[in-house]
């Protein structure tokens, strides 16, 4: 299967600082998406991007798809924004989606 | 409109054991996928299941089964439970095979 690794694994930032968590992936892939799960293990849909940029609200991505990397970004910082982000790909022809390991962010006031 | 629903919302079980896990997709998505997650780690792919047949499964034993209704709700069965299979289950669903993943909030399954 398709490898995807995401760094750092663990981000402390001060409330209002901005971030960037990164995701490498190992093939081509027609489908990308980056997942916020919140400390309860709810996991929310932030985007579905498996080439070019997209923003939405503090947050933006990046995919990258013929350097094989995705980008996401994190600006102005919130408590509310603490959890372990998560990327995940998947290979065209595939069905499975792969997850990285995540980032674990933690905001603090 | 209701999001993903996934029922029970937490479970005991004895090793040896069978469980059953379902899902209801959001209305209208005709997709629906299962993921273990265990501590610490990703979600790791089970099965996905588009219009009523399965698309893909994951690397999992036999003893992991699953089916969608007409209704385009699921079920995850589990068989001869083993203390490893101890974890989060989190289905998702999706408009199309490939659209975005829109999470339930899992069923914690504890195997003793």
């Amino acid at each position: 299967g398709i490898q995807v690794e995401q760094s750092p694994p663990d981000l402390i930032l001060q409330e209002g600082a901005n971030s960037t968590l990164r995701c490498n992936f190992s093939d081509s892939v027609n489908n990308l998406q980056w997942f916020h799960q919140n400390p309860w293990g709810q996991l929310i849909n932030l985007f579905y991007i498996p080439s070019g940029t997209k923003q939405n609200g503090r947050l933006s991505a990046t995919t990258v798809a013929t350097e094989r990397y995705s980008l996401l970004y994190i600006s102005s910082s919130q408590t509310t924004d603490s959890g372990v982000y998560f990327c995940a790909a998947k290979r065209a022809g595939a069905n499975n989606l792969f997850f990285g390991t995540g980032t674990r962010l933690t905001v603090i006031p | 409109d209701a999001g993903v629903t996934q029922s029970p919302t937490h479970l005991i079980k004895t090793r040896g054991q069978h469980v059953t896990l379902r899902c209801s997709p959001i209305s209208g998505h005709k997709s629906v996928s299962w993921y273990q997650q265990v501590l610490g780690q990703g979600p790791q792919f089970i099965f996905q299941y588009y219009e009523k047949e399965e698309r893909g499964r994951g690397n999992f034993p036999d003893r992991f089964s699953a089916r969608q209704f007409p209704n385009y709700s699921s079920e995850l069965n589990v068989n001869a439970l083993l203390l490893g299979d101890s974890a989060l289950y989190l289905c998702a669903s999706s408009l199309l095979a490939d659209s975005p993943l829109h999470f339930g909030n899992g069923t914690r399954l504890t195997v003793t």
